[in-house]
């Protein structure tokens, strides 16, 4: 079984430019979520997608950040302008509609803001 | 407000040696308790989920504790090896649905473990 992908795994942009992420969940999991992890500390959630509906984006920087999953499969997360503190690992994960709902991370996507 | 607290932040063990990680939480209501494993430059890999009825359970060499009375839970791990060095996080669910799924998460910063040979 295929885990999720993510795309670029590592982007330097300067402060004020745009870049955007990606990623392929799971075949058949049905809820997505983005996560940003900065150095040191453990992953918060930015927004959670069920299908192609959201959840919940109560802590995403709306003015900057912007997220989408047209189809209820790949997702993107756009991030513009940036800034400084932006640098972080910006995490993809789905999760499996049984039980407890295992969550399941891709590698991430590194971005480092200058 | 929900919170996770691990200790130590960090550890440093030789190679061989056991340990014990620990995760005091302060999450209403509780629907389950997570432990991820994330090796440096990668993303966390769980390594089990309890609910609120198991007090412990073990995935190979590791072993995780949950006493939901005092809001503790511990991961032990027997007979290090370097491939055991990482990050190891805990992560509780508020979701009040049944078995909790993976929503209302609430995570830890983190444990750094390092092996020595």
């Amino acid at each position: 079984e295929a885990g999720v992908a993510q795309s670029p795994r590592y982007k330097i942009i300067e402060k004020r430019q745009s870049v955007a992420f990606w990623c392929n969940p799971i075949s058949g999991h049905a809820t997505l979520y983005w996560y940003q992890q900065i150095l040191g500390q453990g992953p918060k959630l930015l927004i959670q997608f069920q299908n192609n509906g959201v959840v919940d984006d109560s802590q995403l920087p709306k003015d900057r950040f912007s997220a989408e999953r047209l189809k209820g499969v790949d997702s993107t997360l756009k991030i513009q302008p940036a800034k400084l503190e932006d640098s972080a690992v910006y995490l993809c994960a789905s999760s499996s509609p049984r039980g407890a709902g295992e969550l399941f991370f891709g590698e991430g996507s590194r971005l480092t803001v200058l | 407000k929900n919170q996770v607290e691990q200790s130590p932040q960090s550890l440093i063990i030789l190679e061989g040696k056991n340990c014990t990680l620990q995760c005091n939480y302060t999450v209403s209501p509780f629907s389950n308790l997570r432990w991820y494993k994330q090796d440096t430059g990668r993303g966390p890999v769980s390594l089990t989920i309890m609910t609120f009825s198991e007090n412990t359970k073990s995935n190979g060499r590791y072993t995780a504790t949950l006493d939901a009375d005092t809001k503790q839970s511990s991961l032990h791990i027997t007979a290090s090896q370097l491939s055991d060095s990482a990050s190891y996080i805990c992560v509780v669910s508020g979701s009040p649905y049944s078995g909790g799924g993976a929503d209302g998460l609430t995570f830890g910063k983190g444990t750094h473990l390092i092996i020595q040979p």
